[in-house]
C-alpha cells in the first residue's frame, strides 16, 4: 500500500538557518505530493504541492521538489523565522481508489531566536 | 475564504459514552474525511464520505461510525467510548467527482481534542 516517511523531530534551528525536512514515498501509480503545516492550536493547512515529476512546489519561501527517480519531496528553506515553528505533514494522494491523503508522521520544527 | 468547522475544540467524555463529533464545511464539496492524530504516528484515516448517505472504511474504522444526512455535514460517532480513542480528530473535505484528479488539495477544521477518563 501507499506510505510516506519523514524524518523524526523535533528538528531544533536558529533563526536564519537552513532547513531540510527529507520525505520518500510508496506508491503505486503517480501521486501527487503535498506539504501541510500544523500551526500551534489549529488544523492543517497547505503548504505547497507538486502533481507530477520534476515539478516544484514553492510557497512562504518553502520549495519542494517531486523526485520520482528516488521517490523523494523533501522540503526546504533557506533562512528561517521564528513564524515557521510548526509540525510539518508531507503526505500523498494516487487518482485511483479512494481520495483520502496518506500522511507521513510528522516533523516538528522549533526556532530559536 | 473557504471554511471547516468542527462543533468542539475539547471534549471530556467518560469511558461507555456515545460521543458525537460533527464537522461542516460550507464549500459544497462531495467528499469529507475523518483522521485522528496521534503523536508519532501523524493522520490516520477513520472513514470517509464521497456523497450524502455513502461512507466508506478508512485505516481504522473499528470502534467509529459516520453519518452523512446532508452534503454539508459529516458526523463521526463513538459508539461507546474508552480511553484508547484519547486523540486529537481532524475533519477534512475536498471537491471533485468520482475519479477526481489526485492534486486536489484537502481543507482541514481546527481539530477536536478529545480525551476519554
Amino acid at each position: 500500500g501507499d506510505s510516506v516517511t519523514q524524518m523524526e523531530g523535533p528538528v531544533t534551528l536558529s533563526e536564519e538557518a537552513c532547513l531540510t525536512i527529507n520525505c520518500t514515498y510508496t506508491a503505486t501509480g503517480y501521486p501527487s505530493l503535498f506539504w501541510y503545516v500544523q500551526y500551534p492550536g489549529e488544523g492543517l493547512q497547505l503548504l505547497l504541492k507538486a502533481t507530477k515529476a520534476d515539478d516544484k512546489g514553492s510557497n512562504k519561501g518553502f520549495e519542494a521538489t517531486y523526485r520520482k527517480e528516488t521517490t523523494s519531496f523533501h522540503l526546504e528553506k533557506g533562512s528561517v523565522q521564528v513564524s515557521d515553528s510548526a509540525v510539518y505533514f508531507c503526505a500523498l494522494r494516487t487518482s485511483a481508489g479512494r481520495r483520502a491523503l496518506t500522511f507521513g508522521s510528522g516533523t516538528r520544527l522549533q526556532v530559536q531566536p | 475564504d473557504v471554511k471547516v468547522t468542527q462543533s468542539s475544540r475539547y471534549l471530556v467524555k467518560r469511558t461507555g459514552e456515545k460521543v458525537f463529533l460533527e464537522c461542516v464545511q460550507d464549500m459544497d464539496h462531495e467528499n469529507m474525511f475523518w483522521y485522528r492524530q496521534d503523536p508519532g504516528l501523524g493522520l490516520r484515516l477513520i472513514y470517509f464520505s464521497y456523497d450524502v448517505k455513502m461512507k466508506e472504511k478508512g485505516d481504522i474504522p473499528e470502534g467509529y461510525s459516520v453519518s452523512r444526512e446532508k452534503k454539508e455535514r459529516f458526523s463521526l460517532i463513538l459508539e461507546s467510548a474508552s480511553t484508547n480513542q484519547t486523540s486529537m480528530y481532524l475533519c477534512a473535505s475536498t471537491g471533485g467527482l468520482a475519479g477526481a484528479r489526485s492534486s486536489y488539495e484537502q481543507y482541514f477544521g481546527p481539530g477536536t481534542r478529545l480525551t476519554v477518563t
